[in-house]
């Protein structure tokens, strides 16, 4: 069975430019999560989708940030304008859900992403 | 949310067993404990959950007291390869309530 997936691995852009980060969850979890870490800090939750919604998006940093999950299936994280301060390893993760399911989350490799 | 507290790094020379112990003195009701290993560039992998008492599987065991304020994730034998950082979470059941990740356990594991 896949686990989840995220492209790319690794980002490099300047500062002012968009990026799009993408990941595929494992197929039929419908619980799908961001989340960050940048250089030096712990790893922060984004937010959260259930489905094709978003149930949990108190994690986003500003509105430069903009997640979607059309379909339910895959989704995507678009970061505009980048700023230096966003740099860091971006993760994904997927779980089944609801229940004590939500707490073994299978997370991807991370998108690492460098605004220079 | 219940904050855990773990100590920031330990060592420890292959084939021993190691023991991290984590401490969540507000844990809820519907809490479960669960514990996460993460390897350089990588994600965090889920290793082991429990809600009381002690839970075992093939990678690791978890003990958790009657009062539920702490836990000690177990490693039987480690090996170079479980060297990593080992976090300890707390979070519901209830399915709406993200991960919160703490500063972890770096464990170091020398020949």
């Amino acid at each position: 069975e896949a686990g989840v997936t995220q492209f790319p691995s690794h980002s490099v852009i300047e500062k002012g430019q968009t990026v799009t980060l993408r990941c595929d969850p494992i197929s039929g979890h419908d619980n799908l999560y961001w989340y960050r870490r940048v250089m030096g800090k712990e790893i922060k939750f984004l937010l959260h989708f259930v489905k094709e919604s978003k149930q949990d998006e108190s994690g986003m940093p500003n509105n430069r940030f903009l997640a979607e999950r059309t379909g339910g299936t895959y989704s995507t994280l678009k970061v505009q304008p980048a700023e230096l301060e966003d740099s860091g390893v971006y993760f994904c993760a997927s779980s089944q859900g609801p229940g004590i399911r939500n707490t073994e989350a299978f997370f991807g490799q991370g998108t690492r992403l460098t605004v220079v | 949310l219940a904050k855990t507290t773990q100590p920031i790094s330990m060592d420890s020379y292959e084939g021993q067993e190691v023991n991290i112990t984590c401490s969540h003195n507000n844990i809820a009701t519907n809490d479960y404990i669960t514990w996460y290993q993460q390897f350089p560039s990588q994600g965090p992998r889920f290793i082991i959950q429990g809600y009381k008492t002690k839970v075992t599987n093939e990678v690791a065991s978890l003990f958790i007291p009657a009062d539920r304020k702490s836990s000690t994730l177990s490693l039987p034998r480690v090996s170079l390869s479980d060297t990593a950082v080992y976090y300890c979470l707390v979070a519901g059941d209830s399915g709406n309530t993200p991960l919160v990740f703490g500063k972890g356990t770096r464990l170091s594991v020398i020949a």
